[in-house]
């Protein structure tokens, strides 16, 4: 079955220290692929996209994340974060059935220690 | 200018009652949808509206009922309401364009829905 995982429900870092979220992807063919942030209480808002072209896509917020088809991967990356980047990140992917629906992964949750 | 709003931000009701939220988008997308996340986070989808018409609707109990107004608005009506269904509903849109360019959804901010 089609799915999109997160395998670190759970993150810390310390501000100012480098930062990878890790995706992985079920898909038969080319995703098109979406990292999502989730500050407290609030939505989620979209920090960037991969659609096809180059493999390293930039975002919002300094955020970037490269696509690897050979490893199934779409990690987010941020090479200093800030202690409001504290927020819980999802990626997600089309369904590979259409109806414009997106499967998302179960979310990991970043807390950054000053 | 809130893109995708929603009222109400909190709701707290007792078992059995009957509630709506409303969502409205002024981005002049097509789609509208309604999503439920649940107390570890993880989202799920309930259903959608292109144009008015319904089309996903995922296996949720028929308790819930949206309704789309106008391709700007989707109210979801949940009947008869359980403490399972405490969570946050959060309401997307996008737009609909060749490609995958429709998957790049919006959201609201949320309505924290606590049955007692």
């Amino acid at each position: 079955a089609q799915s999109v995982t997160q395998p670190d429900i759970h993150i810390t870092v310390s501000e100012g220290a480098s930062l990878e979220l890790r995706c992985n992807y079920s898909y038969g063919a080319t995703p098109y692929l979406f990292w999502y942030v989730q500050s407290p209480g609030q939505g989620l808002q979209l920090l960037l996209k991969y659609f096809s072209g180059d493999t390293l896509v930039q975002g919002i917020k300094g955020f970037e994340a490269e696509f690897k088809r050979s490893q199934s991967s779409f990690n987010l990356r941020k090479p200093s974060v800030h202690w409001s980047d504290a927020a819980e990140y999802f990626c997600a992917a089309p369904f590979s059935g259409g109806y414009n629906k997106l499967i998302f992964g179960a979310g990991t949750r970043l807390a950054v220690h000053p | 200018d809130t893109a995708v709003s929603q009222t109400p931000k909190y709701l707290v009701t007792q078992m059995g009652n009957d509630k709506s939220i409303k969502c409205e988008q002024n981005l002049g997308h097509d789609t509208m949808y309604w999503y439920k996340q649940d107390s570890k986070k993880f989202l799920k989808i309930m259903f959608s509206y292109n144009n008015k018409e319904l089309i996903i609707n995922e296996t949720v109990p028929n308790r819930f009922s949206p309704k789309s107004p106008d391709k700007a608005h989707l109210n979801l009506h949940i009947n008869s309401l359980e403490l399972g269904d405490s969570a946050v509903y959060f309401c997307a849109s996008s737009q609909d364009e060749p490609g995958w360019g429709s998957y790049e959804q919006y959201f609201g901010p949320g309505t924290r829905l606590t049955v007692t």
